[in-house]
Formats: C-alpha cells, sequence, structure tokens
C-alpha cells in the first residue's frame, strides 16, 4: 500500500530551528509537497520539490531525496504563529495527492 | 494565489437528516475539485473527485450514493451527505488544482459537521 510517515509531534523554541521529517512509499512519485494546517482551519501550501535537493522560501525551506524516498521541512527563526500541523504530502503515478497524518509542531516561549 | 469559499463553516444537523456544503472557487475556473474528509489528528482522506459536467469519482469505501456530488459549473461543486450519522461528523474540505499547475492545490476553509 501507499504511505507516508511523519513525527507525530515536534517540540520547538521560539526563534529556534527544526526540521520535519517524511518517508514516503507510493506507486509513482510526481512531487512532495507540504501544506500547514492551523487547528480548525484547512491546509495551506508551503512548499513543492519535483527535484532532488533544497528549495528556499523565506524562512521554510523544503528537500527531497528521490533516491532514499524522503524529504524534509526546515523552519527557522521560529514563531508562536508558526505553531501549527504540518503536512507532506506526495503526488502518486494517478495524479492524486497521498498524505501524511501531519506533525504538531508545538513552539515553546 | 486562487480563492476559494466553502459554505457553511460550521453545521449541526440531525441524525437522518441531510446537508449540503458548498465549494466556489472565486477567482479561477476549476475543471477539477475534490472533496475531503478529515477526521482529528488524521491526515486527509480523499472521498471523491470532481470534474465538471460529468459524474464524480469515488474512492474505495465512499458511498456515493450516500455522499452526492455535483460539479455543474466551473466554479461550483456541491457535496451533499444524505440521512448523516453521527459517524459522519467530521470534517469536510473541498480543493482544487487550477490549470496544469499539479503541484499545488488551493483548500476551501472547511466545514465542520456535526450530526447529533
Amino acid at each position: 500500500g501507499q504511505s507516508l510517515e511523519q513525527p507525530s509531534e515536534v517540540t520547538a523554541v521560539e526563534g529556534a530551528i527544526v526540521q520535519i521529517n517524511c518517508t514516503y512509499q507510493t506507486s509513482g512519485f510526481y512531487g512532495l509537497s507540504w501544506y500547514q494546517q492551523h487547528d480548525g482551519g484547512a491546509p495551506t501550501f508551503l512548499s513543492y520539490n519535483g527535484l532532488d535537493g533544497l528549495e528556499e522560501t523565506g524562512r521554510f525551506s523544503s528537500f527531497l531525496s528521490r533516491s532514499d524516498s524522503y524529504g524534509y521541512l526546515l523552519l527557522q527563526e521560529l514563531q508562536m504563529k508558526d505553531s501549527a500541523s504540518y503536512l507532506c504530502a506526495v503526488m502518486d503515478s494517478n495524479y492524486q495527492l497521498i498524505w501524511g497524518a501531519g506533525t504538531k509542531l508545538i513552539i515553546k516561549p | 494565489g486562487a480563492v476559494v469559499s466553502q459554505h457553511p463553516s460550521r453545521v449541526i444537523c440531525k441524525s437522518g437528516t441531510s446537508v449540503k456544503i458548498e465549494c466556489r472557487s472565486l477567482d479561477f475556473q476549476a475543471t477539477t475539485m475534490f472533496w475531503y474528509r478529515q477526521f482529528p489528528k488524521q491526515s486527509l482522506m480523499l472521498m471523491a473527485t470532481s470534474n465538471e459536467g460529468s459524474k464524480a469519482t469515488y474512492e474505495q469505501g465512499v458511498e456515493k450514493d450516500k455522499f452526492l456530488i455535483n460539479h455543474a459549473s466551473l466554479t461550483l461543486s456541491t457535496l451533499t451527505v444524505t440521512s448523516a450519522h453521527p459517524e459522519d461528523s467530521s470534517f469536510y474540505i473541498c480543493s482544487f488544482r487550477e490549470g496544469e499547475e499539479i503541484n499545488e492545490q488551493y483548500f476551501g476553509p472547511g466545514t465542520r459537521l456535526t450530526v447529533t
């Protein structure tokens, strides 16, 4: 079957750096995406990696290694507003997004 | 980015009644929309893919007669939960892809359905 694995919860301190990992096992692969979801809200798109390497967008960066079926989201200079769940998603060979269960990021002052 | 509206944001209904959720794309034409369901602390579960002018494609295990999807225009898709039961209580979210940008999906704000 298809699956994505990511930690259920990560805790970090305001101003610090945190990395959220995602490993996947899917039928086909067209890219790894990251979404942010606040409690009670819908996911919002953060980043996309179609090729190996690092993509940087402001304080957020995302990395992909297709040979390892692995990626991560890196958040720098953490702010309290970054407290949310972060979902990784892989687009499979049917162009459908397969979702991870999400990682809840808890930020302490 | 593109904007999607979803209505209502919250709804409480009695068991056995039907509820309609509307999803509108406000500044683009969405040929394909997706309906998801999310239970607490779980990942998004794709329920069906809605194509404008044609029948929706349902995921395995999703009852098409219970979850009626209508994508009548390029800007509106509706999901009707018929004969709702407490186990249908969930967070329902619509989403779409814009044109050829398959790597990004835009989501509506979601509808919290509670069936009593």
